[in-house]
């Protein structure tokens, strides 16, 4: 199975801050990555998609990168809605899975 | 806009069994793919089963292979999830899921195992 391993666990930040999240897979996955937020007591919603794609109606603030099988979650200009917990999931081969999430709180 | 509904959650004795639906609109369907993944309350995702846009395929996650089945009424735009010899451990948020870009996903049902 791949192993995705999602850094850090939580991270505290200020309303206007930039923050990084990582995911790094055990194997090559090419770009079959994804990025999702989660709002407490909701589902997940996805941001980006193929490790860069931004999704329809997500705001341009949030971008993704890779470097090899290191995947990179950008969120810029933090505001109170972007409080949330991110995951990252590989879909390049089953079992799928996902990272283990990483908390964004307020400074 | 893709629309996902589940049902079927509740309360059930370990060793038990129990039938999960999902319910698409919004899209086509019988042309989709689709997956159940859960989630244990405070806790991670894990993808539980995939199916294909015909049925045909199946994948499973080792922690659920040979309890649960995935199946598929295309007619009836409807996923399902039939899990058995249930555990304590099974009890989660079950999520059915669509990939588009990446996973479009229902509100989820719950499941809760317990004696």
């Amino acid at each position: 199975d791949i192993q995705m391993t999602q850094s850090p666990s939580s991270l505290s930040a200020s309303v206007g801050d930039t923050v990084t999240i990582t995911c790094r897979a055990s194997q090559g996955i090419d770009n079959y990555l994804a990025w999702y937020q989660q709002k407490p007591g909701k589902a997940p919603k996805s941001l980006i998609y193929a490790a860069s794609y931004l999704e329809s109606g997500v705001p341009s603030k949030f971008s993704g990168s890779r470097s090899g099988t290191d995947f990179i979650l950008t969120i810029s200009s933090l505001q109170p809605e972007d409080f949330a917990t991110y995951f990252c999931q590989q879909y390049h081969s089953f079992p799928w899975t996902f990272g283990q999430g990483t908390g964004v709180e307020i400074k | 806009e893709v629309h996902l509904v589940e049902s079927g959650g509740g309360f059930i004795q370990p060793g038990g069994s129990l039938g999960l639906s999902c319910v698409g609109s919004g899209f086509s369907f019988s042309d989709h793919e689709m997956n159940w993944v859960r989630q244990v309350p405070g806790k991670g995702l894990e993808w539980l089963s995939y199916i294909s846009s015909t049925g045909n395929t199946q994948y499973y996650a080792d922690s659920v292979k040979g309890r649960f089945t995935i199946s598929r009424d295309n007619a009836k735009n409807s996923l399902y999830l039939q899990m058995s010899s249930l555990r304590a451990e099974d009890t989660a948020t079950y999520y059915c899921a669509t990939r588009t870009g990446g996973l479009v996903w229902g509100q989820g049902t719950t499941v809760t195992v317990s004696s």
